[in-house]
């Protein structure tokens, strides 16, 4: 069974510009987080779908956005980007029920 | 709002030495608590896991953590440790009351772990 995947493995932008990160979902999971993992700051939780909806956001300007497919995947949008936005963004998907997360392996992205 | 603390950021010992990671919490309602863990070159993975009942929780390779509500704390034990546990270590808290249709899992800044063969 394939785990949750994101693409791109790296991404490299320059300040002002706009990254788009994606995540498939192990298959059976309906929600999925987004976390920064930024040098020395551990996970900051940036969303939360589920269902197709946003149920809960941390405290990250409205420049970072997502959304959540019919098929439970989803995608993380940065607009305007800024130099301190460079960190790993990790996905994870777990079942409505069950509140084990399962991680992919990330997305790396550097803001030049 | 919850949060969670994780006040050892870097721990070194060797082999066979025992080993407690502290955890606190800030959150005055029922809680689920996780540790998780990242090992070199690996996805973060569930090492375990507290909701209800017994206070003194297993997880897997020898892992266990003990639940103190006065204390807010969950800290993670192992008594001896080995090679094979270099990682870096992560407490998350979810609230599970009222609201816990909105609740979030929040995650601690990570210990890393380095032991020495």
């Amino acid at each position: 069974e394939a785990g949750v995947t994101q693409s791109p493995t790296h991404l490299i932008k320059t300040r002002g510009q706009q990254a788009t990160l994606r995540c498939s979902p192990i298959s059976g999971h309906t929600s999925v987080y987004w976390y920064q993992q930024a040098l020395g700051l551990g996970l900051q939780f940036l969303l939360w779908y589920d269902e197709g909806e946003e149920r809960n956001r941390g405290n990250f300007p409205p420049r970072f956005s997502g959304r959540q497919f019919p098929n439970y995947s989803s995608e993380l949008n940065v607009n305007a980007l800024e130099l301190e936005d460079s960190a790993l963004y990790l996905c994870a998907s777990k079942t409505t029920d069950n509140e084990k997360l399962f991680f992919g392996s990330g997305t790396q992205l550097s803001v030049l | 709002a919850q949060s969670v603390s994780q006040h050892n950021h870097h721990v070194i010992l060797s082999e066979a030495a025992s080993l407690e990671l502290g955890c606190n919490y800030s959150y005055g309602g029922t809680v689920n608590l996780f540790w998780y863990v990242q090992y070199p070159g690996q996805h973060l993975q569930l090492l375990l896991k507290y909701f209800s009942g017994d206070p003194l929780v297993k997880g897997i390779k020898g892992f266990e953590a003990e639940f103190i509500k006065s204390k807010f704390s969950f800290n993670l034990r192992k008594p001896s440790v080995q090679w094979s546990d270099t990682a870096e270590y992560f407490c998350a808290v979810k609230d599970s009351g009222r609201y816990s249709s909105a609740s979030k899992i929040i995650f601690g800044s990570g210990t890393r772990l380095s032991i020495r063969p």
